[in-house]
């Protein structure tokens, strides 16, 4: 069975420090991948995607980066964090594309920035 | 505009009891899906049920139900004899189409089930 696995649950940065977050999914293969940010109370808000090895696309600018160095592994980066990057980020993983395609979440980075 | 709007943010209902949590959409595509997502308090997103927009039936699955009046843009969650674990914010959610790959998410309900 399919298994997405995201690391760290928790983190705690200061301000201007670099972020790397990671996502690897296990039991398929060639799978869409992406990044959603939930801000506290909020629904999510979708970041990147990708389907496929150093394809990204990204929703909206911002101070974040993505990239994908291998087929199921997605990594979510920052140089320098803002205030702002704080929140709790998910990643999803999806196979069938389309208007149809069920997205797959991990469990989740909580992110504060400090 | 919004694309998704849940006007509850939270509601309550007595264990064994129904539920239903309203979600409406906004869209000029006459193709698009629905989806409902539960969050526990854990964080993780869990899928529950998918509603095409050209689907003829209301989907179920499980105690899960989607009362979908195209009409009305309206896509509400249906669930029948609450359980304690049912405790959580309820998301409903939208993909347009085609060729759009994000989800738009609405603000989630908080549904409390008590015993």
């Amino acid at each position: 069975s399919q298994t997405i696995h995201q690391w760290p649950a928790t983190l705690v940065q200061p301000v201007g420090s670099p972020l790397s977050l990671e996502c690897t999914v296990e039991g398929t293969s060639n799978p869409n991948l992406y990044w959603y940010r939930q801000a506290a109370g909020r629904g999510l808000q979708l970041l990147f995607y990708s389907i496929g090895i150093d394809q990204i696309s990204s929703e909206v600018p911002q101070n974040l980066s993505a990239s994908r160095p291998q087929d199921r592994q997605f990594i979510l980066s920052s140089k320098k964090l803002l205030l702002s990057d704080s929140g709790f980020y998910l990643c999803a993983w999806g196979t069938t594309g389309g208007i149809k395609e069920k997205l797959f979440f991990g469990s989740g980075t909580q992110l504060s920035v400090l | 505009a919004q694309k998704i709007t849940q006007t509850q943010p939270g509601m309550f209902v007595q264990e064994k009891e129904a539920v239903t949590l309203d979600c409406t959409y906004d869209t000029s595509d006459q193709s698009y899906g629905l989806f409902w997502y539960k969050q526990p308090s854990s964080g993780e997103m869990i899928f529950l049920i998918y509603q095409g927009s050209y689907d003829e039936q209301n989907a179920t699955e499980g105690r899960y139900s989607l009362n979908f009046q195209k009409a009305r843009k309206s896509a509400n969650l249906v669930i029948s004899a609450s359980q304690l674990g049912d405790s959580a914010m309820y998301f409903c959610a939208m993909r347009e189409g085609p060729g759009r790959r994000a989800l738009t998410f609405g603000s989630g309900t908080r549904l409390q089930v008590q015993p």
